[in-house]
């Protein structure tokens, strides 16, 4: 089945305990990103990646990281997490950035304390 | 700055109901917009619309883009509970590297 994988789909921890958020496409799409939804806020991204090796920041970047060394894999990265980035991850994918749709993981919902 | 807004907030329909959902955008370098439907988890894709006036439909769903008035419908007839989610607007700009700008949601729920 094509699908975007993310886990954990729960995660409680405490501020500045290093955290990664794996994600994992089996569609061969060059295309992935990191979104966060917030109420209130929507969705807004965070990092994406035009193909392997190639990442860029998106609207709300600061505190995380990623890294894109295979096509399949882009796991997000948080060093030192505080309260604020408490929220809802999606990672999604699309064939290609321009005129394909995104395709969304089931989401990690991350709690820090 | 890009601006996508979605009317109304939240709606409450009995079963059987038509249901119209608006989305207007302000944004530069249009290239498409796109519909989700997003109920406990993941936003599960829709449509996607690049051209004015061209309806696109699946099922009781359909939706048609306005590129001069700057908006969007997305029309559920006959509508039924499992329609009950949050239906999520986004536009992609030439310049945004597929980055999805998305709207605030409209709440839609389907009473029996």
């Amino acid at each position: 089945e094509a699908q975007v994988t993310q886990n954990p789909r729960y995660l409680i921890t405490v501020t500045g305990k290093k955290l990664t958020v794996t994600c994992s496409q089996n569609m061969n799409h060059e295309y992935m990103s990191w979104y966060r939804q917030d109420p209130g806020l929507g969705l807004r991204q965070i990092y994406y990646s035009m193909n392997v090796e190639v990442t860029d920041k998106g609207d709300v970047p600061e505190g995380y990281k990623v890294s894109r060394k295979e096509k399949r894999n882009f796991p997000l990265i948080l060093e030192s997490p505080s309260p604020n980035q408490t929220s809802l991850y999606f990672c999604a994918s699309s064939l290609r950035a321009e005129n394909s749709p995104l395709h969304f993981g089931n989401g990690t919902r991350l709690t820090v304390t | 700055e890009d601006k996508v807004v979605q009317s109304p907030l939240s709606l409450v329909v009995h079963e059987g109901d038509t249901v119209t959902l608006n989305c207007s955008y302000e944004v530069t370098n249009f290239r498409s917009l796109l519909w989700y439907k997003q109920e406990k988890k993941a936003p599960t894709f829709l449509f996607m619309l690049t051209s004015s006036g061209i309806e696109k439909k699946s099922g009781r769903l359909s939706s048609i883009l306005d590129k001069k008035e700057l908006f969007s419908i997305l029309n559920i007839t006959a509508t039924q509970t499992g329609d009950s989610a949050v239906y999520l607007c986004a536009v992609k700009t030439t310049d945004s590297w597929g980055k999805l700008q998305f709207g605030a949601g409209t709440q839609v729920v389907v009473t029996p």
